[in-house]
């Protein structure tokens, strides 16, 4: 149980273009949802959090203009980059977490590497 | 403030026992998360204790003490396939909202 997808897997695009992640609970129904990045042999680094049918908050220095995300249902999020650059290249992770009382544990899904040429 | 702190490597021996240790402030604790990262893949959860104490799970154990703000993740006979990141992280409410404060992970290598 508690599986967390994220499509795609790797993705190559363009410098200015958009690319969308989406990530998904498979079985289970993710109240919150978070976005991190993650450069090479760094540790991970919240971009936002996300609850679903609400608005997400995102973490200083993050742009919520250039990185877009939607909570739209219990079991969907989707991150957008926008106008891609060079620098956004990373390696983009999500993890879901139930609403269950008491559940604090994030399930990851296996991430989305983004190269920007 | 917010703040993790591990050590950054680690070199242990197949079949040997390895201690990560991890020291924390966290405002607003509740917990504290060991997950284990290999090299281009997303974390794994290994555990989560809120309780002083040890928890033991096969090979893997973790440690806590809230009132000195520190904990261990404890491998026993390690095998080449443990050689990744372990990822410690503390559980911090502030409000209504609760997230994850990460350490920048320990590389942990094991040599045959």
């Amino acid at each position: 149980g508690a599986v967390v997808s994220q499509h795609p897997s790797w993705v190559i695009c363009k410098s200015g273009t958009s690319v969308k992640i989406e990530c998904r609970s498979l079985d289970f129904q993710a109240t919150t949802m978070f976005w991190y990045r993650q450069f090479p042999k760094q540790s991970l680094m919240l971009m936002a959090t996300s609850n679903e049918g609400s608005k997400a908050t995102y973490e200083q220095g993050v742009e919520k203009d250039k990185f877009l995300i939607n909570h739209a249902s219990l079991t969907l999020s989707t991150l957008t980059v926008t106008s891609a650059h060079p620098e956004d290249s990373s390696f983009y992770i999500c993890s879901a977490r139930t609403g269950l009382a008491g559940g604090h544990e994030q399930y990851f899904g296996p991430g989305t590497r983004l190269t920007v040429t | 403030g917010q703040n993790i702190d591990q050590p950054t490597e680690m070199t242990a021996t197949e079949g040997a026992i390895v201690q990560i240790n991890c020291t924390y402030q966290t405002s607003g604790f509740n917990g504290l998360f060991w997950y284990q990262q290999h090299a281009g893949e997303a974390p794994t959860f290994l555990s989560y204790n809120v309780l002083d104490g040890l928890e033991e799970k096969g090979r893997f154990s973790s440690f806590l003490s809230r009132s000195k703000g520190y904990s261990y993740l404890l491998l026993k006979e390690l095998q080449m396939k443990d050689s990744a990141s372990y990822l410690c992280a503390g559980l911090a409410y502030a409000g209504n909202n609760r997230k994850l404060i990460w350490g920048l992970g320990t590389s942990l290598a094991v040599n045959p």
